[in-house]
């Protein structure tokens, strides 16, 4: 399997602060794919945001965006004008062929927003 | 309603009584996908499935069986439950092709076993 690493277990935000959480993985592929998972305590996964190797172009939604290096196989999520409602665990997944186009998984990182 | 639903959502058994634990879809997707979630650990895969009939093992097949027999069901079987086996199970469903491989995976609500 792709290793996918998660180096912060934690990060605290305030509000209306922006925050950048740190993924980085490792492939031999030209050809993948690479998501942002949000898990609030409901448990529930929620798609975030999704990136597709091919492109250049960082992939943004509303306040979510990413710094996608493929050089450097780095892929950060950067959430600005945090809400309260942020506050989860955030997954980064990795997916291609030689995966089976199973998710890899990172261990996450718990996002603290405070007021 | 698009949806994946688990049942149970939970589950409280003892080591060597076989369970199953069923997975539905109602999106025609394809490929489907069954992953549990320990802490620290991130979510690993135990089996996924391309199509009716085609499955094969992820990273943590060990202890467990699958069957694909319908294009929206996908349950997973604990033969015989252990301890180590007990953990959060999601099951995961999304359209497959060749054009469309960063297609979303839609999660069900999460099954959490406790083998005793």
């Amino acid at each position: 399997a792709q290793t996918v690493t998660q180096s912060q277990p934690e990060m605290s935000v305030q509000e209306a602060e922006t925050v950048t959480l740190s993924c980085t993985y490792d492939t031999s592929e030209s050809d993948y794919y690479l998501f942002w998972y949000k898990q609030p305590p409901s448990r529930q996964m929620i798609l975030v945001i999704r990136q597709e190797a091919y492109k250049q172009q960082n992939a943004t939604e509303n306040r979510f965006s990413v710094n996608f290096q493929k050089a450097a196989k780095s892929f950060s999520l950067k959430i600005s004008d945090s809400q309260l409602g942020d506050a989860a665990m955030y997954f980064c997944a990795y997916r291609s062929r030689d995966s089976g186009y199973a998710l890899n998984f990172g261990k996450g990182t718990s996002l603290l927003v405070t007021p | 309603e698009a949806q994946v639903t688990q049942n149970p959502r939970y589950l409280i058994t003892v080591t060597g009584k076989k369970l199953t634990v069923t997975c539905s879809q109602n999106m025609n997707h394809e490929y489907m996908s069954w992953y549990r979630q320990d802490p620290g650990l991130g979510l690993r895969q135990i089996y996924y499935s391309m199509n009716v009939e085609v499955t094969d093992k992820g990273d943590v097949p060990e202890g467990y069986k699958v069957s694909r027999k319908e294009k929206r069901n996908f349950p997973l079987i604990l033969e015989s439950p252990s301890p180590n086996q007990t953990s959060l199970y999601f099951c995961a469903s999304s359209l497959f092709s060749i054009q469309e491989k960063a297609n979303e995976q839609f999660f069900g609500p999460g099954t959490r076993l406790t083998v005793l």
